[in-house]
């Protein structure tokens, strides 16, 4: 987890509220990704970003968008939360772009939506 | 459809035997596949990365190989320790235009003193 910080790490709200997330780096990588972990499915990429202001969709990312204004800094919002979007959330960052490159993952955020 | 498979019923050895783990996929022509380790409430943690023109990659006491044709990477963890307990996770990406990380679900690893 070294590099790299996520806040919260729990939060519980209620639907219909908008949550925010924070991912910050120290490491001055290009890259950095959102993924959420769920049982029964393996970790889904939400949306990554590939530099300031360049941002880009995964496979799961309806109901969520991101802001990346600072290379250290990576935003995850959920406009208004449901329940299908309680999950743990982690953040992780590689130096490169693409399969190529290792990802170092931040500790999570737990968020339960009620 | 595409698939990754690692087993999903825990495995259990005692200390000091080797663990291997398996990953299996279908449909997928992976160029690139890693294997990263997790433990309970914490972030996965990179292991190994393979490339598909590699058979092989060693690193301590952790070695993967990769079989294109079998469609299949082995993890082998050689003199297990109780420490090395934890989920094994294997990611992959497509050689094609979409190549980020697919991820399986991982297997649990418990190594017994």
């Amino acid at each position: 987890d070294a590099g790299i910080t996520q806040s919260p790490r729990h939060k519980v709200t209620e639907t219909g509220t908008p949550v925010t997330l924070r991912c910050h780096q120290t490491e001055n990588h290009r890259y950095m990704y959102w993924y959420r972990q769920d049982p029964g499915h393996g970790l889904r990429l939400i949306h990554y970003s590939y530099g300031v202001k360049d941002t880009d969709k995964g496979e799961v990312s309806d109901g969520y968008s991101v802001s990346r204004s600072k290379t250290e800094d990576f935003l995850l919002t959920l406009e208004s939360a449901t329940s299908s979007q309680t999950s743990v959330y982690f953040c992780a960052i590689s130096e490169g772009g693409g399969p190529a490159y290792e990802q170092y993952f931040g500790p999570g955020t737990r968020l339960t939506v009620t | 459809s595409q698939k990754i498979e690692q087993n999903s019923e825990a495995l259990n050895i005692q200390e000091g035997k080797t663990a291997t783990l398996t990953c299996n996929y279908t449909n997928y022509s992976p160029a690139y596949l890693q294997w990263y380790r997790q433990d309970p409430g914490r972030g996965p943690v990179f292991l190994l990365l393979i490339r598909e023109n590699e058979k092989e990659k060693r690193k301590e006491r952790l070695k993967v190989t990769f079989d294109t044709t079998l469609k299949q990477s082995l993890f082998h963890i050689t003199a297990s320790q109780p420490a090395d307990s934890a989920t094994y996770l294997c990611a992959l990406s497509n050689a094609g235009n979409n190549r980020k990380l697919i991820w399986g679900l991982g297997t649990s690893l418990g190594v017994n003193p």
